[in-house]
């Protein structure tokens, strides 16, 4: 079945730490995103990817980074630097040129302990 | 800058009422509008979408109206049920642009019986 999964679903992170969540897609789509979700906050973009090997910051990128090197997969990491990194996180992907429907995976929910 | 405005934040409907969910957006330039809807600890999956072309889609019990004049839209659950208990956001983009979608902070949805 095609689709996006995320990996974890749960992950827990000691502060301080670096943690990477993973991203996979096999719908052939050329374009992924991550998102945060916080309660009452809705889904605010973090950074996105519309080919491989190149990426722009999205509205919260800071203490976040990401790599595109298949077209495939996408990992986030949430860097130490990231001051409140309890959420949330979607990763979803469509295709670039004339995109409409975004396709999201299952999430992953991260805590900070 | 939030360029998509949701409301209300959370909405109470009797089994087999209407649920009516608002939007605004500031950009003229988006050309795409969709509905997402999310059930706990799931990701968000397409519902309906409407481009600005048409004043109103209909899928089921779901209705997206456009206004464009007034950089509104709204979504219409007829006959609600408790399965419809949900979050939902809209979104929009600008299809031409390639731009990532931009959501709404949501509407969590409870129908009772």
């Amino acid at each position: 079945d095609g689709g996006i999964t995320q990996s974890p679903k749960y992950l827990f992170r000691k502060e301080g730490q670096n943690v990477t969540l993973s991203c996979e897609q096999n719908l052939n789509h050329d374009a992924m995103y991550w998102y945060r979700q916080d309660p009452g906050q809705g889904l605010r973009l973090i950074y996105y990817s519309q080919i491989v090997n190149d990426f722009q910051k999205g509205d919260i990128a800071e203490g976040y980074s990401v790599s595109r090197e298949k077209k495939e997969s996408f990992p986030l990491t949430v860097t130490s630097a990231q001051k409140n990194p309890t959420a949330f996180y979607l990763c979803a992907s469509t295709f670039a040129r004339g995109s409409t429907e975004a396709f999201f995976g299952q999430g992953t929910r991260l805590t900070v302990v | 800058q939030q360029q998509v405005k949701q409301s209300p934040q959370s909405l109470i409907v009797q089994k087999g009422g209407i649920s009516i969910i608002n939007c605004a957006y500031e950009n003229t330039a988006f050309d795409y509008f969709p509905w997402y809807q999310q059930f706990p600890g799931k990701g968000p999956a397409l519902l309906i979408a409407i481009r600005p072309d048409v004043s109103e889609k209909k899928e089921g019990r779901f209705t997206i109206s456009f206004n464009k004049s007034a950089k509104q839209f709204s979504l219409h659950i007829m006959d609600s049920q408790p399965g419809d208990s949900a979050t939902y956001f809209c979104a929009a983009s600008m299809r031409s642009g390639n731009t990532p979608l931009v959501f709404g902070k949501g509407t969590r949805l409870s129908v009772i019986a």
